[in-house]
């Protein structure tokens, strides 16, 4: 069966420090990869997508940047972290042809102070 | 393109009561629609998916949804609220078919279950 995994799990950053931020799959191959940022009350905003290797999509301008260095890692990150990019970061996977669903990770939750 | 509305960011209901979750969508082909449920500090569960098959869905922990394409909705229910929803939902549109298709989620939902 197929699982994804997100680390860390919680981070407490400084404003202007840099961030990475890893999100894994297990159990298939050449998934389509999604991150998403969710702030209190705005639901969920999808930062990045990926359908292979070295292939991402930017949704929204920012000061993040993600990498597909592997085909089943997924890497979010910033050279410096402002006060906004606070918020719990979700990872998700699926895959392409199928009906579409996406399957999340645990998540991580960010801090910028 | 697609979109999702779901009605009232917050719903109370008492144990043992019906669950009634709403969401409409908006999309130019025939969709598929999922809800997703999201416990504090996690991430999100597939709790049932739409694809054009019967258009009353079931799903894990008792929900089911039905698409009415004539009011473009997939309202999600429960017939027996119990404390253990207690969470928030998600209703979500994808639409279109091979390669990356852009999934747009709702605004959501907090589920609040009083005993």
């Amino acid at each position: 069966s197929q699982t994804i995994h997100q680390w860390p799990a919680t981070l407490v950053q400084p404003v202007g420090s840099p961030l990475s931020l890893e999100c894994t799959v297990e159990g298939t191959s050449n998934p389509n990869l999604y991150w998403y940022r969710q702030a209190a009350g705005r639901g969920l905003q999808l930062l990045f997508y990926s359908v292979g290797i070295g292939q991402i999509s930017s949704e929204v301008p920012q000061n993040l940047s993600a990498s597909r260095p592997q085909d089943r890692q997924f890497i979010l990150s910033s050279k410096k972290l402002l006060l906004s990019d606070s918020g719990f970061y979700l990872c998700a996977w699926n895959t392409a042809g199928a009906t579409y669903e996406q399957y999340f990770g645990p998540g991580t939750r960010l801090t910028v102070t | 393109a697609q979109s999702v509305t779901q009605l009232g960011s917050h719903v109370s209901v008492s144990e043992g009561a019906l669950v009634l979750l709403r969401c409409n969508y908006s999309s130019s082909v025939p969709p598929y629609l999922f809800w997703y449920v999201q416990y504090p500090n996690q991430g999100l569960q597939l709790l049932l998916k739409y694809t054009s098959a019967a258009t009353l869905v079931k799903g894990i922990n008792g929900f089911e949804a039905e698409f009415k394409k004539s009011e473009t909705s997939f309202h999600l229910t429960k017939p027996s609220a119990h404390m253990s929803d207690a969470a928030e939902y998600f209703c979500a549109v994808s639409e279109g078919s091979g390669g990356y298709q852009k999934v747009t989620f709702g605004t959501g939902t907090k589920l609040q279950v009083i005993p």
